[in-house]
């Protein structure tokens, strides 16, 4: 599975929009751009994925460059409870669904 | 649905002891997994099952073992605890189709001394 690349952090004012970006140069064609969140110990919590097309879910955007070597994750209105690690991950489809997980980008929504 | 439920929430082992980290789901999902989190690491698979009476490794088995005689359970075995394997132990399960999202359980921690 291809490899990513985030911000280790970022700060974001509550009620602004978050968008964290991810990297993942040597994706191919066939893998998928995952994000999950971890809220401080909990387990981690999916959010979106996609494959070339940008997606919209009831929590986020995700947005995928054409060459699909970068996306970004987009929190319309940060709040305090988005406060948490993002973790973005491609991977393979299949059945394994083996998710290899990085060290992610701490976000704090300020107040 | 309780959604994946793990067993313990917390445990102190001494170094050598076994024990057994207990993992249930009840979606009737196919695939599952075990990964560990260390401080200021993301998180590391051990083990995953793609379905019952299959296993294989992930990327940190050493130490570790798992069997999956049920859909509904993939218990982690410690068969001599090492203090190497103080963490905090998540197990995961997902329908096992390409694009179906994992579920997290709430995690383990463990503390070997």
């Amino acid at each position: 599975d291809a490899k990513t690349t985030q911000p280790t952090s970022m700060d974001c004012a509550e009620g602004r929009a978050a968008n964290l970006p991810c990297n993942h140069s040597t994706i191919s064609g066939n893998e998928y751009v995952y994000w999950y969140r971890q809220i401080h110990s909990q387990g981690p919590q999916y959010i979106i994925h996609g494959l070339k097309n940008n997606e919209t879910n009831e929590m986020a955007s995700l947005i995928i460059t054409e060459d699909r070597k970068s996306s970004t994750l987009i929190l319309p209105h940060a709040t305090l409870r988005d406060t948490a690690v993002y973790y973005c991950i491609v991977r393979v489809g299949g059945a394994t669904n083996k998710l290899i997980f990085g060290t992610g980008t701490l976000l704090a929504v300020q107040p | 649905n309780a959604g994946v439920t793990q067993t313990p929430k917390f445990q102190v082992l001494k170094t050598g002891q076994s024990m057994t980290l207990q993992c249930a789901q009840d979606m009737n999902h196919e695939y599952m997994s075990w990964y560990r989190q260390d401080p200021g690491m993301g998180l590391r698979l051990i083990h995953y099952s793609v379905g019952a009476g299959i296993t294989d490794q992930g990327e940190v088995p050493n130490g570790y073992n798992v069997s999956r005689s049920t859909t509904e359970d993939f218990p982690l075995r410690l068969l001599s605890a090492a203090p190497s394997q103080t963490s905090v132990y998540f197990c995961a399960s997902s329908l096992g189709r390409y694009n179906s999202p994992l579920h997290f359980g709430n995690g383990t921690r463990l503390t070997v001394t």
